[in-house]
């Protein structure tokens, strides 16, 4: 059964630190993708990647940063941790320019 | 710019039909449905392309009319596994950046 995996489940931290999220796939993706999900707003495209080490901005990238550095494994930087990022954070793949395959998530609390 | 879903919300008895409809103010090249159950992950159900196909899994369905851009999910004969929330993801020009409608919340009770 095709699998997305991210690190952790539930996630506190403070407000300045750096923070990693990591995604692994083990279904040869070529796309991955990074949302972050608020309840009314839907899911938001942060950043996504078409392939190693290439990585393009969604609608909202401002504060995070994106590294993949191997074709199953996408991770997602919190360069500075600020509240307003508290959210639900979800990481996806794909075999086309839509998400298909959704991991469980991380719920990210800064305090 | 984001896509308008409608109804918000859905409460069915279970056999009952629903129909959830997903628009947008741009021309569309694609449109996507998904399913999240509370506390998973959301499900990929289906996608459609312009050019107005209808796709069907099992007793949920979706037409997608790009001249109106938008798209509606059929469910017939709902049963309790449909409840969830229901997000559609509409593509402007073909590449990565889905975006996503605020979803539906469908409620299935026996």
């Amino acid at each position: 059964d095709v699998k997305v995996t991210q690190s952790s489940r539930y996630l506190v931290k403070r407000t300045g630190e750096k923070v990693f999220l990591e995604c692994v796939q083990d279904m040869d993706h070529e796309n991955m993708f990074w949302y972050r999900q608020d309840p009314g707003l839907g899911l938001r495209l942060i950043y996504f990647s078409y392939d190693v080490k290439m990585k393009e901005k969604g609608d909202i990238p401002e504060g995070y940063s994106v590294s993949r550095e191997k074709k199953e494994r996408f991770s997602l930087i919190l360069e500075s941790a600020s509240t307003n990022q508290t959210s639900m954070y979800l990481c996806a793949s794909s075999t086309q320019g839509a998400p298909q395959h959704f991991g469980d998530g991380t719920r990210l609390s800064i305090l | 710019q984001q896509p308008v879903q409608s109804p918000q919300a859905v409460i069915l008895r279970e056999g009952e039909d629903a129909v959830i409809n997903c628009s947008s103010s741009k021309a569309l090249y694609s449109v996507h449905w998904y399913r999240q159950k509370h506390g998973e992950a959301p499900v990929f159900l289906m996608i459609l392309l312009k050019g107005g196909e209808q796709k069907g899994h099992e007793k949920i369905s979706a037409s997608f009319n790009e001249k109106k851009q938008q798209s509606s999910l059929y469910l017939t004969a709902s049963q309790l596994s449909y409840s969830g929330t229901y997000f559609c993801g509409t593509e402007v020009t073909g590449g990565f950046k889905t975006i996503f409608g605020a979803g539906t919340r469908l409620f299935v009770k026996a």
